[in-house]
């Protein structure tokens, strides 16, 4: 069974600072990782897609990692900026799991400005 | 715009009383699911769909149903909802090789 598990769980950085939280999981297996970001009470928002045959994906200030065989993956974030605040899921789906995203329990982020 | 759309955003409901939360997508997509988001437990698969009239289970099925009649909509089902149905409702939707998209969420209350 496919666990997904995001460190740090809460992070807190002054603006400007560049950051990386990171994201592991147990079966190697994967179609692909998806990185989102989630603001409180709202939706899902799509940050990166990576697929297993990837090894990075890049989106303006935003650069995420795939180290498939270790189980892990990296989200970098450039140059932090309090509009970044926001709670950060990373999510698997896995071949042997149907159609199903497993999603870490995300790190929750604060830019202080 | 390309979109996954929930209705209605916030529902406060009885226990026993049957509701329905709708979703829709306008990106001709097959693939379809529902999640639920709980505090300390994450997001958690209800059910999904592969295209039209194939649904399966998720990881928690229970108490909840779906139906898949045109391939743009994918309802979600409480015949008979309970408290511990209270949580944040997530649909979403994708297709191929591609991630998913997911709509803006229902929050539903169960009293």
């Amino acid at each position: 069974k496919q666990e997904v598990t995001q460190i740090p769980a809460a992070l807190s950085v002054p603006e400007g600072e560049n950051l990386v939280l990171n994201c592991s999981f147990t079966d190697s297996a994967i179609y692909n990782l998806q990185w989102f970001r989630q603001d409180p009470g709202k939706g899902l928002t799509s940050l990166l897609l990576i697929q297993s045959s990837q090894r990075e994906q890049t989106s303006g200030r935003l650069n995420a990692s795939l180290d498939k065989s270790s189980g892990r993956s990296t989200l970098y974030i450039a140059a932090s900026q309090p509009g970044d605040s926001a709670t950060y899921l990373c999510a698997v789906r896995t071949r042997s799991s149907g159609d199903k995203l497993t999603f870490g329990t995300g790190t929750r982020l604060a830019v202080r400005p | 715009e390309a979109q996954v759309t929930q209705n209605p955003r916030y529902l406060i409901t009885v226990t026993g009383k049957k509701l329905t939360v709708t979703c829709s997508q306008n990106m001709n997509h097959e693939y379809m699911s529902w999640y639920r988001q709980d505090p300390g437990l994450g997001l958690r698969q209800i059910y999904y769909s592969m295209n039209v009239e194939v649904t399966d289970k998720g990881d928690v099925p229970e108490g909840y149903k779906v139906s898949r009649k045109e391939k743009r909509n994918f309802p979600l089902i409480l015949e008979s909802p309970s408290p511990n149905q209270t949580s944040l409702y997530f649909c979403a939707s994708r297709t191929g090789g591609h991630g998913y998209t997911f709509g803006s969420g229902t929050r539903l209350t169960v009293v």
